[in-house]
């Protein structure tokens, strides 16, 4: 199976800030990888499809790269409302979607 | 705009089995290629994939869960449901419906959820 992790699993971070996050494959899974944003008490939100690809509605200060084993997942500029916790998740290892442990990004 | 609601008991006794509803509005169950997936999160912790299931009742599940789950649709309704036996504290989460997306050659994406529903495994 393939593991997922995710770098760092917590940060602080002030209003502004450029925030990136990584997570990393256990072998090889192309560009099939998606990011999304849980907020307390509420549902994931999917933000970034495909590693690169910008779910429609979702604010531009969004953004991810990578393929293979390592991507990165970027908020070029922190607002107060992108407090929450983020989560990779790959599609390649069929027939088990997996998620990433989670990054819990918060106000320094 | 697709919405999608999570349904069934919040408590389930140890052993017995885990029974929740979804049913979509705003669109058909039926209507394209893509699958309706169960995802669930312990409290606290992270997420996980239970299994996702395509209209004329073809299903993904995770090989973990594999013998204790069952999803099932009914198109009629515009509903998919989910069932776990034998429960366990450790089933105690909230669980989600979602949209499994079609990507290239197989589901790929969850979008959109539902709010969730909290079930606890309790006597």
């Amino acid at each position: 199976d393939i593991q997922m992790t995710q770098s760092p699993s917590s940060l602080s971070a002030s209003v502004g800030d450029r925030v990136t996050i990584t997570c990393q494959a256990s072998q090889d899974i192309g560009k099939y990888l998606n990011w999304y944003q849980q907020k307390p008490g509420k549902a994931p939100k999917l933000l970034i499809f495909d590693a690169s690809n910008l779910q429609i509605g979702v604010p531009s200060r969004f953004s991810g790269s990578g393929s293979g084993t390592d991507f990165t997942f970027t908020i070029s500029s922190l607002q107060p409302e992108d407090i929450a916790t983020y989560y990779c998740q790959q599609y390649d290892n069929l027939p088990l979607f997996t998620f990433g442990p989670g990054t819990k990004v918060d106000f320094k | 705009q697709l919405q999608l609601q999570e349904s069934g008991p919040g408590l389930v006794k140890p052993s017995e089995t885990l029974s929740l509803t979804c049913t979509v509005s705003g669109g058909s169950i039926d209507l394209n290629i893509d699958y309706w997936g169960w995802i669930r999160q312990p409290p606290g912790k992270g997420l996980e994939w239970i299994g996702s299931i395509y209209y004329s009742g073809s299903t993904y599940y995770n090989p973990s869960l594999n013998s204790r789950v069952s999803i099932s649709v009914d198109t009629s309704k515009n509903q998919f449901s989910l069932k776990l036996t034998s429960v366990t504290a450790a089933d105690t989460a909230v669980y989600y419906c979602a949209r499994h997306v079609y990507g290239d050659y197989a589901p790929a994406r969850f979008d959109p959820w539902g709010q969730g529903a909290l079930v606890i495994v309790s006597s």
